[in-house]
């Protein structure tokens, strides 16, 4: 159990478009799912903790209007990335904490974004 | 502000070698977890330690909380290239994040 996919794996758009990454979790319900960036070779970099019924909690530096989450129910969160400029071209990552658990998080295999 | 210092962040060894990747920290985290990571993919939970001085043992690789939850490490023996990735390790805290490491990067040489 435990598993988490994301929609779709890679995506190539022009500047000044907007891109929809979805996030769900298949077997376990997640009231708490985060988005992650993650730059080539580097760890992992926390946007946004998505919270389901609630605003999303944005980290220092992340533009909330810019990268919009909807968490509409306990098995999908989704990130919009809204005109999206070639300096947010990288690979977005999402996880999902299992209700009820520890502090363990469940990883999407991973969105590539690039935009032209 | 919590944070975790994973090291070392590159290692390259010959296959059939030992080797140990630490993460340590001056504050208290109520969970470690480790992940490893592939190219293109997303991080693979390995193991989740939740008890200080606990020892888990995944194979070839064992796992271990510090007694007072501020570090851990990961144990690889006789690594294979099939080890080979990036090793992440992410310490739970009290506003529900983890806090990661900066990763190590183990590449095994057949």
């Amino acid at each position: 159990g435990a598993v988490v996919s994301q929609h779709p794996s890679w995506v190539i758009c022009k500047s000044g478009t907007s891109v929809k990454i979805e996030c769900r979790s298949l077997d376990f319900q997640a009231t708490t799912m985060f988005w992650y960036r993650q730059f080539p070779k580097q760890s992992l970099m926390l946007m946004a903790t998505s919270n389901e019924g609630s605003k999303a909690t944005y980290e220092q530096g992340v533009e909330k209007d810019k990268f919009l989450i909807n968490h509409a129910s306990l098995t999908l969160s989704t990130l919009t990335v809204t005109s999206a400029h070639p300096e947010d071209s990288s690979f977005y990552i999402c996880s999902a904490r299992r209700d009820g658990a520890t502090d363990t998080q469940y990883f999407g295999p991973g969105t590539r974004l690039t935009v032209l | 502000t919590q944070l975790l210092e994973q090291s070392p962040q590159f290692l390259s060894i010959q296959e059939g070698e030992n080797l140990t990747v630490y993460c340590n920290s001056s504050s208290v985290f109520s969970s470690l977890q480790w992940y490893r990571q592939e190219p293109g993919e997303g991080p693979v939970l390995l193991v989740t330690v939740v008890t200080g001085g606990e020892v888990k043992k995944l194979k070839r690789l064992t796992f271990q909380f510090g007694d007072a939850r501020k570090d851990s490490s990961l144990h690889i023996t006789a690594a294979q290239p099939g080890d080979t990735g990036l090793y992440l390790c992410a310490g739970g805290s009290v506003s529900g994040k983890l806090i990661f490491g900066q990763g190590t990067t183990l590449q095994v040489k057949p």
